[in-house]
């Protein structure tokens, strides 16, 4: 089936690193990316990996992949007030065009 | 270069009535598809189209119904207006028109949100 979860709320000190956990349920998925929503505003798109790597490292931002575990996490370094906003998992399975969306975590960055 | 850019940015509508949203894509990318996000949800797909042809469908109504023209543009209707299909529709662009072993990404545009009363 066709699902992908994520916790709802993260809440860091600035300066603090964030992670921001996903688990998908489809094990053909082949792309899987994170995008960041402000308030207002359409969808950003901050990274993505192939399943068949384990991490990828993006300036501040680090993605790991747990293929066996269906798991994926998003690392941001040095958390900045303006990282707060909405950080939506999504997984693309090869055989479909389409993206599967998490519920998003709304991350608060405290000062 | 221009993104991914929508209009109209807002629409009010009623109940009942017809709305057509547009999109255009990023220049150079031929695969457009739409998303409609419901507040406090993830976005959800319903449609893609790739050079004029429709390639994909989520579950949504046959009230819902697109199309893609020659410039690659794409026009989103949806008839008899629920209350419930108040959301913000997305439009996204894509790269590539194949799947299996080509890097691709999606970019999305700003939205139009639409309020059904």
């Amino acid at each position: 089936g066709e699902d992908v979860e994520q916790s709802l709320f993260l809440s860091v000190r600035e300066g603090d690193s964030s992670v921001i956990n996903c688990t998908y349920t489809d094990s053909s998925s082949t792309y899987l990316y994170w995008y960041k929503q402000e308030p207002g505003a359409g969808l950003q798109l901050l990274t993505y990996i192939f399943s068949n790597m384990d991490m990828k490292q993006d300036q501040r931002l680090t993605v790991l992949l747990n293929k066996k575990d269906k798991h994926l996490s998003l690392r941001i370094a040095d958390t900045q007030t303006g990282d707060s906003a909405i950080y939506f998992c999504a997984e693309r399975m090869d055989s479909s065009y389409k993206l599967i969306f998490g519920s998003g975590t709304r991350l608060l960055v405290r000062p | 270069d221009a993104g991914v850019t929508q209009s109209p940015t807002h629409l009010i509508k009623t109940r009942g009535q017809h709305v057509t949203l547009r999109c255009s894509p990023i220049s150079g990318h031929k695969s457009v598809s739409w998303y409609q996000q419901v507040l406090g949800q993830g976005p959800q797909f319903i449609f893609q189209y790739y050079e004029k042809e429709e390639r994909g469908r989520g579950n949504f109504p046959d009230r819902f119904s697109a199309r893609q023209f020659p410039n690659y543009s794409s026009e989103l209707n949806v008839n008899a207006l629920l209350l419930g299909d108040s959301a913000l529709y997305l439009c996204a662009s894509r790269s590539r028109g194949r799947l299996a072993g080509v890097q691709e990404t999606q970019y999305f545009g700003p939205g139009t949100r639409l309020l059904v009363l």
